[in-house]
């Protein structure tokens, strides 16, 4: 089954440190992979999609992530924190289904950067 | 700015009593998604539409529904809502055409089940 893992139900980070929210795949064949973010009581935000070309990949609000074929990762990573950068992570992977394409996400990873 | 908003942002609905959430978008996306989120888990994928084409999870109870009179509306339909139908409720649009572009979604709907 194609699937997206996030191994971390939590990180907490000092704001100004560097952040990781990590994320692996199991996907057949070139993986379509997304980061989004979910602030309290609001939708998924997209941060940034991996389809093809550089293995790093910039996104919204600083943020970047890194696509590693060989340990099929996509870590999502920010060389500073901010303390608004508290929210919700999901990883995800869009398949191609028989009509349509599919999202399937990750369980969520809660990030949370103290002062 | 073109977006999807969802209506209401919360509600708050008898048990038992039928609830309807509307979802509307100016994206012109063909594509239309309804998902439920329960205590930051990961969204789970309700049904959706493509054009008109309704695809219901094999999972997704009997008791919701959906409806999409035309492009830019899609409404999720619970006919007897019970307690654990409380969560948040978000929809989502995508264009066709390939698996390279991500979801746009709405702020999402909060159900409250008295």
């Amino acid at each position: 089954a194609q699937s997206v893992a996030q191994p971390e139900d939590q990180v907490n980070v000092a704001e100004g440190n560097p952040l990781t929210v990590k994320c692996t795949y199991s996907v057949s064949g070139n993986p379509y992979l997304f980061w989004y973010v979910q602030y309290p009581n609001r939708g998924l935000q997209f941060l940034l999609k991996y389809i093809t070309g550089d293995n790093l990949v910039k996104g919204s609000y600083g943020f970047e992530a890194e696509f590693n074929k060989s340990q099929t990762s996509f870590h999502l990573k920010k060389p500073s924190a901010l303390v608004s950068d508290s929210a919700l992570y999901f990883c995800a992977v869009r398949v191609q289904l028989y009509n349509n394409n599919d999202m399937r996400f990750g369980a969520g990873t809660r990030l949370t950067v103290k002062p | 700015d073109a977006m999807v908003i969802q209506n209401p942002r919360y509600q708050v609905t008898q048990f038992g009593k039928p609830v309807t959430l509307s979802c509307s978008q100016t994206l012109n996306h063909n594509v239309m998604y309804w998902y439920q989120q329960k205590s930051s888990q990961a969204p789970k994928l309700l049904f959706h539409y493509y054009d008109k084409d309704f695809n219901n999870e094999a999972d997704t109870p009997d008791n919701f529904q959906s409806r999409r009179p035309n492009t830019s509306f899609c409404f999720l339909d619970i006919r007897s809502p019970g307690l654990g139908d409380a969560a948040m409720y978000l929809c989502a649009t995508s264009s066709q055409g390939g698996t390279a572009y991500g979801y746009t979604f709405g702020s999402g709907t909060r159900l409250t089940v008295v």
